[in-house]
């Protein structure tokens, strides 16, 4: 298996543009997480999906963050519109019933807002 | 609720040491309790984890833990140190309730000497 994808790895915008940063969980895991980390703010968890619901969004910045599952193999963050403080390592993490909540982590998306 | 506490953001050994990185947790259900590597410009990866049976846990690169719960912690241990070893260490326990959801510690930087 190719382990957890994302795409792109690094993203360079500006200010008011929109972000989407792309996820590929592992086939079979029916738990998906999208986190943030920054230096100032560590590790936070964004939202996660089981079985392609969101179960809890409460770690969403603002508005402008939404995020989609639209099927089993594909999830996105969007940042609409971004702003320089949403500057940060995006990760997106997939787990399965089998696992004992052990969860699988992507190489992670480097967003820079100008 | 469920909880970590890594005690000490920064820990520096030299190479050949003892490593002891330290990690506390509070949980109302039987805990399942996990130790992540990050390297630099890498995402989160396993190194451990126990979730029943044997209280000392063997993982990756030499690594091991033990589960004390008397003393409600965790902490990951490594006989000497490697330069290689240089990296980020996160400690998590899962949530309670029917999900796959982690609570990360705030992680620990561990530098290695020459």
């Amino acid at each position: 298996d190719a382990g957890v994808i994302q795409s792109p790895r690094h993203e360079v915008t500006e200010m008011g543009q929109e972000v989407t940063l792309r996820c590929k969980p592992i086939s079979g895991h029916d738990y998906l997480f999208w986190y943030r980390q920054t230096m100032m703010r560590g590790l936070e968890l964004l939202i996660y999906f089981n079985n392609n619901v969101p179960i809890d969004d409460s770690g969403m910045p603002e508005d402008r963050f939404s995020a989609k599952m639209p099927n089993a193999s594909f999830s996105t963050l969007k940042i609409q519109p971004s702003e320089p403080r949403d500057s940060a390592v995006y990760f997106c993490a997939s787990s399965g019933l089998a696992g004992f909540n052990e969860q699988f982590f992507g190489p992670g998306t480097r967003l820079t807002v100008l | 609720a469920q909880s970590v506490t890594q005690l000490g953001s920064h820990v520096s050994v030299s190479e050949g040491a003892l490593v002891l990185l330290r990690c506390n947790y509070s949980s109302s259900v039987p805990p399942y309790l996990f130790w992540y590597v990050q390297y630099p410009n890498q995402g989160l990866q396993l190194l451990l984890k126990y979730t029943t049976g044997a209280t000392l846990v063997k993982g990756i690169n030499g690594f091991e833990a033990e589960f004390k719960k008397s003393e409600t912690s965790f902490h990951l241990t490594k006989p000497s140190a490697h330069m290689s070893d240089a990296a980020e260490y996160f400690c998590a326990v899962r949530d309670g309730g029917a999900t796959n959801k982690l609570i990360f510690g705030t992680g620990t930087l561990l530098a290695v000497q020459p």
